[in-house]
């Protein structure tokens, strides 16, 4: 079983603050999802990173996904309330039939 | 948008007692999953089916069993729930290679 660890597990920083999350794995991934779920909801997803040293931007995220395909980050600019929840990180090899999830880092942004 | 529905967003049961999850998308999409999510243990794949009547088994299926009989709905089963059953439960749907739409989720209490 590929296992993939998120770094820090929980974070707690306030409003305006910059922040990265890691994703890393000693497995090669076909691609990288980032997930975020608030409280009493499912994960929704974010974005997807195919191609090894890709960056993505959202507005205030920005994703990469490492040159060999085995990590992730996602960096957060001026980090806001609305941004508070629980990213989680899944990789796939193949297919999305089986995608292998971090255990997730909880972010807490202090207003 | 798509939607995935899952029948309770909470449930209690009685260790032993028979335990049905239902999950019903809208989107026509083939593939279907059973998630746990656990603190500290992340998303863990229980099942997932990738077309009517068909099933794969995940991580962790011990314990459960799932039904397709439509394409839109996909069913967990505890057939004798437990207290190590006690969970969040998230089902989701994605078509072939693509990103997973998650439901709420089921929070189930076995007693």
């Amino acid at each position: 079983t590929q296992l993939l660890e998120q770094s820090p597990q929980f974070l707690s920083i306030q409003e305006g603050e910059n922040l990265t999350v890691y994703c890393n794995s000693s497995s090669v991934f076909s691609s990288l999802q980032w997930y975020r779920q608030e409280p009493g909801e499912g994960p929704v997803l974010l974005v997807t990173v195919v191609t090894g040293g890709e960056v993505k931007k959202l507005k205030r995220l920005t994703f990469q996904f490492g040159d060999a395909r085995k990590d992730s980050s996602l960096h957060i600019t001026a980090a806001q309330p609305g941004d508070t929840g629980l990213y989680l990180c899944a990789g796939a090899r193949g297919s999305n039939y089986k995608l292998t999830f971090g255990k997730g880092t909880l972010l807490t942004v202090n207003p | 948008d798509v939607k995935v529905t899952q029948s309770s967003r909470y449930l209690v049961k009685r260790t032993g007692e028979k335990v049905f999850l239902e999950c019903v998308q809208d989107m026509d999409h083939e593939n279907m999953f059973w998630y746990r999510q656990d603190p500290g243990l992340g998303l863990r794949l229980i099942y997932f089916s990738y077309d009517v009547k068909m099933k794969e088994k995940g991580d962790i299926p011990e314990g459960y069993s799932v039904s397709r009989e439509k394409k839109e709905r996909f069913s967990l089963i505890l057939e004798s729930a437990s207290t190590n059953q006690t969970s969040m439960y998230l089902c989701a749907s994605s078509l072939r290679d693509e990103k997973l739409f998650f439901g709420s989720g089921t929070q189930l209490s076995v007693l």
